[in-house]
């Protein structure tokens, strides 16, 4: 079975600095991989994917994230925050079977406060 | 984008009531809607998978006939939550899979805004 690992349960940052959310995946076949943002009561909407190709994932709102299968790793970065990045982070797996209708298996989510 | 809407984003009722809430694809047809739970400070939980014109699949422990499913069109679902109680209240979310060119798909889901259930 997968599994999605956000180590960070809440990461607080000061503005204009990097930030790096983690993410690990467990998984024998191959997936695609996503990055999600929720802000308050609000829904999900998607920051990137990767599905193939590239490693280094470039999404919406100046975030990237590399995927490292030696490290089943899917870490998401910002080189400078802004305090509207304030908010929820879901890292999701998709484990791609060929035929499933199943659903994504999201991390805990890790919280990013942007300090002033 | 794959536009998912979602209606009410507030309700609040008495105990004992039943809400329905809908989940919409604007712009695409979804052959595959999900609906989630998600408490205050955690993730969504995966309450069950629907499908057009067919039954949903409910992922253990969710009371299929309290949270009713019922997906009758490819861009429309919907979710009843019967006999409401204060437990029942929480933030819901549904997501919609569009088909890919090939019959198959990517993984990726768009979700709707959410709604938020109060039970009093």
């Amino acid at each position: 079975a997968q599994s999605v690992t956000q180590l960070d349960s809440q990461v607080p940052v000061f503005e204009e600095a990097p930030v790096e959310l983690r993410c690990n995946y467990s998984s024998s076949v191959s997936v695609y991989l996503f990055w999600y943002v929720q802000y308050p009561n609000q829904g999900l909407q998607l920051l990137l994917k990767y599905l193939s190709g590239s490693t280094l994932v470039k999404g919406i709102n100046g975030f990237e994230a590399e995927f490292n299968k030696s490290q089943t790793s899917f870490h998401l970065r910002k080189p400078s925050v802004h305090i509207s990045d304030t908010a929820e982070y879901f890292c999701a797996v998709f484990m791609y079977s060929g035929g499933g209708a199943d659903g994504l298996t999201f991390g805990k989510g890790t919280h990013l406060i942007i300090q002033p | 984008g794959a536009v998912v809407s979602q209606h009410p984003s507030w309700v609040i009722c008495k105990s004992g009531t039943s809400v329905k809430i809908e989940c919409r694809s604007l712009d695409f047809q979804a052959t595959t809607m999900f609906w989630y739970r998600q408490f205050p400070k955690q993730s969504l939980m995966l309450m069950a998978t629907s499908n057009e014109g067919s039954k949903a699949t409910y992922e253990q422990g969710v009371e299929k006939d309290k949270f009713l499913i019922n997906h009758a069109s490819l861009t429309l679902s919907t979710l009843t939550v019967t006999s409401a109680h204060p437990e029942d209240s929480s933030f819901y979310i549904c997501s919609a899979r569009e088909a890919g060119l090939a019959g198959g798909t990517t993984g990726e889901l768009f979700f709707g805004e959410g709604s938020r259930l109060t039970v009093l």
